[in-house]
């Protein structure tokens, strides 16, 4: 595609429910990343994917949180039994390279 | 303290000044990023400058880089209202991999 895209771009839940929010690259983008920002800071690192694996999951908070890219290409970010404090915009991003990160909209999730 | 840490925290400026935002990190790096978000939106890349450069230009944009004293500073000249975002400084780390973010800048132009 032209961008990144994820979906869906707003989502609220209720506490204790189970989210899915879902990551697609640019095409050809071998690298993708997700990262969590919260209301006036920075992105926050989450995992980092090369190909199908997971290069670098070292930012994934607890094991509420999980992610998968069975294909190499779409995501998708799993959070179970959410949590209020889970309520932030996910941001996904992709690269070809080490370098530039091509980031999308985000998903902002709301957790009631 | 977070890997990137940028000053000020926020900055209001009119338009035609130049601003100045800076960004001081703690580990060895391979390359520094600058990042542009508009509120709401998603990150948009603006600038990477490796831990052998010292100065990197854009249009008007001016980065530099001073990896002794691990710092770096944005310089936008001639400021326009549609440069009101947050500026972002990112770090690769000795991973060279994942990259960290700063707090962030918020900058304000005034028309």
């Amino acid at each position: 595609g032209a961008g990144v895209s994820q979906t869906p771009s707003n989502k609220v839940t209720e506490k204790g429910k189970y989210v899915e929010l879902r990551c697609d690259p640019i095409s050809g983008h071998t690298a993708l990343y997700w990262y969590r920002q919260s209301l006036g800071q920075g992105p926050e690192f989450l995992i980092y994917f090369q190909g199908t694996g997971a290069a670098d999951d070292s930012g994934l908070p607890n094991d509420r949180f999980f992610a998968v890219r069975p294909e190499g290409s779409v995501s998708t970010l799993k959070i179970q039994r959410t949590e209020r404090g889970d309520s932030a915009v996910y941001l996904c991003a992709s690269s070809l390279q080490i370098g530039e990160l091509f980031f999308g909209e985000g998903s902002r999730l709301t957790v009631l | 303290s977070q890997q990137g840490e940028e000053d000020p925290q926020a900055l209001s400026i009119q338009e035609g000044e130049n601003a100045t935002m800076n960004c001081s990190y703690k580990t060895s790096i391979n390359n520094l990023q600058w990042y542009r978000q508009n509120s709401g939106r998603g990150l948009v890349h603006l600038i990477l400058i490796r831990s052998n450069e010292r100065e990197k230009h854009s249009g008007r944009l001016r980065v530099t880089l001073d990896t002794s004293k691990k710092s770096s500073s944005l310089l936008i000249t001639a400021s326009r209202a549609a440069d009101t975002a947050s500026y972002f400084c990112a770090t690769d780390g000795a991973s060279g991999s994942r990259l960290t973010f700063g707090e962030g800048t918020q900058l304000t132009v005034n028309p």
